[in-house]
């Protein structure tokens, strides 16, 4: 049973660019979570999406940055027109039932760097 | 303001000791609180979850308290052995969102 795939695990963007990161929930997961992550700092929560429903996008840029969670494929976070600043690990999660009820199941995360 | 502080240090044990690793916060009301180990490049993994109303929660060599009236949770490590050696963190969860607020975690590292 394949956990949490995200891919590409990095990714070199230039300024001006776009990056998507992918992300395949666990089998059975409906419910998938964004997070992004400083060096020596907390996860920062993103998105909270359940299959073509976006719940919570509280954590989200509100330019430059959408989301996806298709009825067929993968998860998607989308960074346009990247900075600098954008340069972090983003990881996503799945969950069977919404986050209230218990753990997060993580992927390795895609590191984002921007030049 | 809200915060939620880990030890920002790193945590030297020897190998067979007990580790007490520590985590605090100021203005949040949790209604439980979680614990997960990362590794270098990799993604966080879950460990436990305790609930406001729990008091300890055991798993093998893992143990976790939780006090609501100090505003702390002890994550402690039995018998460690140097595979322990990661950064643990933990996260506040609120019955009102979904949303999981996470302490920027404790380098934990067990010498033989």
């Amino acid at each position: 049973n394949a956990g949490v795939m995200q891919n590409p695990r990095h990714l070199v963007r230039r300024r001006g660019q776009e990056a998507r990161l992918r992300c395949s929930p666990m089998k059975g997961h409906s419910h998938v979570y964004w997070y992004r992550q400083l060096p020596e700092e907390g996860l920062k929560f993103m998105v909270y999406l359940q299959k073509e429903n976006i719940i919570d996008e509280s954590g989200m840029p509100k330019e430059r940055f959408s989301a996806e969670f298709p009825k067929e494929g993968p998860s998607i976070l989308r960074i346009q027109q990247v900075v600098r600043g954008d340069s972090a690990a983003y990881f996503c999660a799945s969950s069977p039932q919404g986050a209230l009820a218990g753990e997060l199941f993580f992927g390795e995360g895609s590191r984002l760097t921007v030049l | 303001s809200q915060k939620i502080e880990q030890n920002s240090e790193a945590l030297n044990i020897q190998e067979g000791k007990t580790a007490t690793l520590t985590c605090n916060y100021t203005n949040y009301s949790p209604a439980y609180l979680q614990w997960y180990r990362q590794d270098p490049g990799r993604g966080p993994v879950f460990l436990l979850l305790i609930r406001e109303n729990e008091k300890e929660k055991r798993k093998e060599r893992l143990k976790v308290t939780f006090d609501t009236t100090l505003k702390q949770s002890l994550f402690h490590i039995t018998a460690s052995q140097p595979a322990d050696s990661a950064t643990y963190l933990c996260a506040l969860g609120m019955d009102s969102n979904y949303q999981l607020i996470w302490g920027a975690g404790t380098k934990l590292i067990i010498k033989p």
